[in-house]
């Protein structure tokens, strides 16, 4: 079955840096968009990065952007969010999610994963 | 960006109720419209994908509709396990963006 596994979260200092993964198993990895999404406490989902099938291409919001990068190792079926001058704002539970289109556009998000925290703090 | 409004943002029934959730966006979309259902502490399950086509395993008491800037995502015979809150979606245009969410409560 359909498996994405979170890890890498964390408590981290303003201004410091952490990566996360996403761990896929029981699909063929390298045929499907994935994406990041967030979820600050007690708040709504926001998209945060996406990376096309085979990650010729990655997007990611206008919020992280020029911080955090997104990028996939399809020989070892995970994605990654490398996130770096995190801020306070940037606390939230971080989700991987599978969509059937390869792009950031014109799919859905039909798996998700467990969500791993990221908490930002001194 | 394209901006989701959902409403209302709460509201309380009972089970069997019919329950109608509207999610209306700042531009067309054309079938980009997807839905999505999250418990506490949980993460979110996909629902509706294409304005009114139900993911596999879907329960058929849930069903969506609309079109141009406004779409609903109605539950017909409120179920225990349907108390939680519902996200609508667009992936019509970049950025991705979801609704502020909808959360379903027990009268």
């Amino acid at each position: 079955q359909v498996q994405l596994v979170e890890s890498g979260g964390g408590v981290v200092q303003p201004g410091k840096s952490l990566r996360v993964s996403c761990a896929a198993s029981g699909f063929k990895f390298n045929y499907y968009g994935m994406h990041w999404v967030r979820q600050a406490p007690g708040k709504g989902l926001e998209w945060v990065a996406a990376v096309w099938h085979d990650g010729s291409k990655n997007e990611v919001a206008d919020s992280v952007t020029g911080r955090f990068t997104v990028s996939r190792d399809n020989s070892k079926d995970t994605m990654y969010l490398e996130m770096h001058s995190l801020r306070v704002e940037d606390t939230a539970v971080y989700y991987c999610a599978r969509d059937p289109r390869g792009s950031s556009t014109g799919g859905f998000f039909d798996h998700w994963g467990q969500g791993t925290l990221v908490t930002v703090s001194s | 960006d394209i901006q989701m409004t959902q409403s209302p943002t709460s509201l309380t029934a009972s089970v069997g109720d019919r329950v109608t959730i509207t999610c209306r966006t700042s531009q067309g979309i054309g079938t980009y419209l997807n839905w999505y259902q999250q418990k506490p502490g949980r993460a979110p399950k996909f629902l509706i994908y294409s304005i009114s086509r139900l993911e596999d395993g879907v329960a058929s008491r849930f069903g969506g509709s609309g079109s141009g800037t406004e779409f609903t995502l109605t539950i017909s015979g409120l179920q225990p396990e349907d108390f939680a809150t519902y996200y609508c979606q667009q992936t019509y245009s970049s950025p991705p963006t979801f609704g502020g969410g909808t959360k379903v409560e027990i009268k």
